[in-house]
């Protein structure tokens, strides 16, 4: 039980254009999932939280309007890089804590993003 | 703001070895987390600790909750090389989401 999906697993773009990320509670329901960033060799960064039905929770220093979360459902959560720059490459992770979870959260497998 | 200091970076062990990590904090915590990440993958949860005092063991993986609630360590039994990765605590932070804190994980690496 407990897993988590993502997809892309990696993409590639051009700088200017857009990039969505899928995250999917593939066999429970998540009220809340999270998105994370982590550079090579460094820790889980929280960017935003994402709750079902309503607006995103962003980390300060996270610019909401560049990063679009949408959580339409109990088991979709999406991540959309508006205008991708060469610094917004890293590897995205989201994860899902569903209710009852006793703060535990479950990690998609992560999306490599780079912009060229 | 709450940080958690992770110890040690990184470390090499001999396989057959056993192996401890520490996670400290620099206020209490209600839970600690240990995942464990492979290479170009999301972390995977290896143990929840939700009381102070508690020993909990996953095979060969055991951690305990500390007393104090600043602090939890990991230790790992009789190493394999697929123990490599890095291993990372976590507590939660703030609000009533469950957002977790991240410590900067421990690297390591295991010789056959």
């Amino acid at each position: 039980g407990a897993v988590v999906s993502q997809h892309p697993s990696w993409v590639i773009c051009k700088s200017g254009t857009s990039v969505k990320i899928e995250c999917r509670s593939l066999d429970f329901q998540a009220t809340t999932m999270f998105w994370y960033r982590q550079f090579p060799k460094q820790s889980l960064m929280l960017m935003a939280t994402s709750n079902e039905g309503s607006k995103a929770t962003y980390e300060q220093g996270v610019e909401k309007d560049k990063f679009l979360i949408n959580h339409a459902s109990l088991t979709l959560s999406t991540l959309t890089v508006t205008s991708a720059h060469p610094e917004d490459s890293s590897f995205y992770i989201c994860s899902a804590g569903g209710q009852g979870a006793l703060n535990e959260q479950f990690f998609g497998p992560g999306t490599r993003l780079t912009v060229l | 703001g709450q940080q958690l200091n992770q110890s040690p970076q990184s470390m090499f062990t001999q396989e057959g070895e056993d192996v401890s990590m520490n996670c400290t904090s620099s206020s209490i915590f209600n839970t600690w987390l240990w995942y464990k990440q492979d290479p170009g993958e999301g972390p995977v949860l290896l143990i929840a600790l939700y009381k102070a005092g508690e020993l909990t063991s996953n095979g060969r993986l055991t951690a305990q909750f500390g007393i104090t609630r600043k602090d939890s360590f990991l230790n790992i039994s009789a190493s394999i090389p697929s123990d490599v990765g890095i291993y990372f605590c976590a507590g939660p932070y703030g609000g009533s989401q469950g957002n977790l804190i991240f410590g900067k994980g421990t690297k390591l690496s295991v010789k056959p």
